[in-house]
This record gives C-alpha cells, sequence and structure tokens, in this order.
C-alpha cells in the first residue's frame, strides 16, 4: 500500500496568519489518465471528516478560496492563507490513484494560539 | 441536501458479529460506489472497504478481508457491513462514504461525503 507522511503533526497558528501542510506519498500519485487523485479533508472536533480539495488543487464546494492545494508526483501541500478560529482541527491528506487501498496520511492537529 | 446516517453500532464480544447499516439520501444512490472507512479510539482514518453501484465488485482491507462483507441495496439506497470474527483492534467509530466519482469501486478516485459514524467496540 501506498503510505502517506504529513508533516507538521501538529501546528499552533495565530489566527490572520498563514499555515502549511506537507503531505509525501511513497509512490508518484499521477494516474495513467493524467489525473492525480490527491484529496484533502478537515475533521473538526467532534465531526465527522468533510473534503476540503480534491484533485490536488480543486476546491470542494462551499470550501473558503483561503484553502489551496498544490503540488504533484509524490509532494503536495495544503495552504491556509489566514488561518481563522473555525480551521481547527485535524486535517488528513489521502490518495485515490493506487487501488483498491485508499490510504490517509496520520492528519496535522491545527490549534489557533 | 446529501445524507448518510449510520446506524448498527455497540459492544460486542470477541468473535461475534454485528451489522452496520447506513441509510442514505439526497443523491442518486445507485450511480455511486460506496465505502466504510473507520477511525479507531484516538487515532486516524482506516479504509476498510467498497462497493461499486451494481455490487459487481467488492474490495477490502487486508486487515477485514475474509471476516467482514459489505453488501448494498439500490432499491433502498442503503449501505450495509456485516461483521464477522469481531477482534478488539475493530473497535473504532466505523464512517459511511460516499465515492466522489464514478460507480466502478476500484477506479481511481476519492470521497466526498461522510456520515456521522457508529460506534463499534469489541471488548470482553
Amino acid at each position: 500500500d501506498i503510505v502517506m507522511t504529513q508533516t507538521p503533526l501538529s501546528l499552533s497558528v495565530t489566527p490572520g496568519q498563514p499555515a502549511s501542510i506537507s503531505c509525501k506519498s511513497s509512490q508518484s500519485l499521477l494516474h495513467s489518465d493524467g489525473k492525480t487523485y490527491l484529496y484533502w479533508y478537515l475533521q473538526k472536533p467532534g465531526q465527522s471528516p468533510h473534503l476540503l480539495i480534491y484533485e490536488v488543487s480543486s476546491r470542494f464546494s462551499g470550501v473558503p478560496d483561503r484553502f489551496t492545494g498544490s503540488g504533484s508526483g509524490t509532494d503536495f501541500t495544503l495552504k491556509i492563507s489566514r488561518v481563522e478560529a473555525e480551521d481547527v482541527g485535524v486535517y488528513y491528506c489521502m490518495q485515490g490513484t493506487h487501488l483498491p487501498a485508499y490510504t490517509f496520511g496520520q492528519g496535522t492537529k491545527l490549534e489557533i494560539k | 441536501e446529501v445524507q448518510l446516517v449510520e446506524s448498527g453500532g455497540g459492544l460486542s464480544q470477541p468473535g461475534r458479529s454485528l451489522r452496520l447499516s447506513c441509510a442514505t439520501s439526497g443523491f442518486p444512490f445507485d450511480d455511486y460506489a460506496m465505502h466504510w472507512v473507520r477511525q479507531g479510539p484516538g487515532k486516524g482514518l482506516e479504509w476498510v472497504s467498497g462497493i461499486s453501484w451494481n455490487s459487481a465488485r467488492k474490495v477490502y482491507a487486508d486487515s477485514v478481508k475474509g471476516r467482514f462483507t459489505i453488501t448494498r441495496d439500490n432499491a433502498k439506497s442503503s449501505l450495509y457491513l456485516q461483521m464477522d470474527s469481531l477482534r478488539p483492534e475493530d473497535t473504532a467509530l466505523y464512517y459511511c462514504v460516499k465515492d466522489i466519482g464514478s460507480g466502478v469501486v476500484d477506479m481511481a478516485s476519492g470521497f466526498d461525503y461522510w456520515g456521522h459514524g457508529t460506534l463499534i467496540t469489541v471488548s470482553s
């Protein structure tokens, strides 16, 4: 199975400041169809995960534009341009290229200073 | 509005069985593959199983292969997970999850909508 490694595992950010989370995969996530199936999810405290970013850089419906996904191959990044209090929670990356086993990163816990 | 509502969780002894259900609404259920994902207490996310739109293809994580069976009833817009030979390490919150893409379960894709989960505790 593909191993997804996130860094850092936790970060504390002052509201209004940027934040960045890295996700690295053990193999390239570029599929033979030309797409890269890398997703970002946020699990807010006490809630189920919800989709933020699909296929590396496309924002899901209703996701604020302060969230930006980027990367290619094995290296991916989620950036929050200006962190808000409602952004606290655990962020997960997930690969959907090498199936049938979808695999997640360990999660990155975002806290507000 | 897409809704996924799991049920069937509870306490079970090792070696026993449980059956999870997921009632869905708000989208054409029979157009999409569906999955189960679990989260152990204080742990991360683990994909468990997936099923194609027409039940023709079912896939499982190695950790549950041979013990869990995924099924669906398109007429009822419902997803199920039969969990046999339960182990303490199966203790987790189990989420019903909708595939974002095609109805084929092992075609490259991801997940868009998640239910709130149902808790399974396996302990003697």
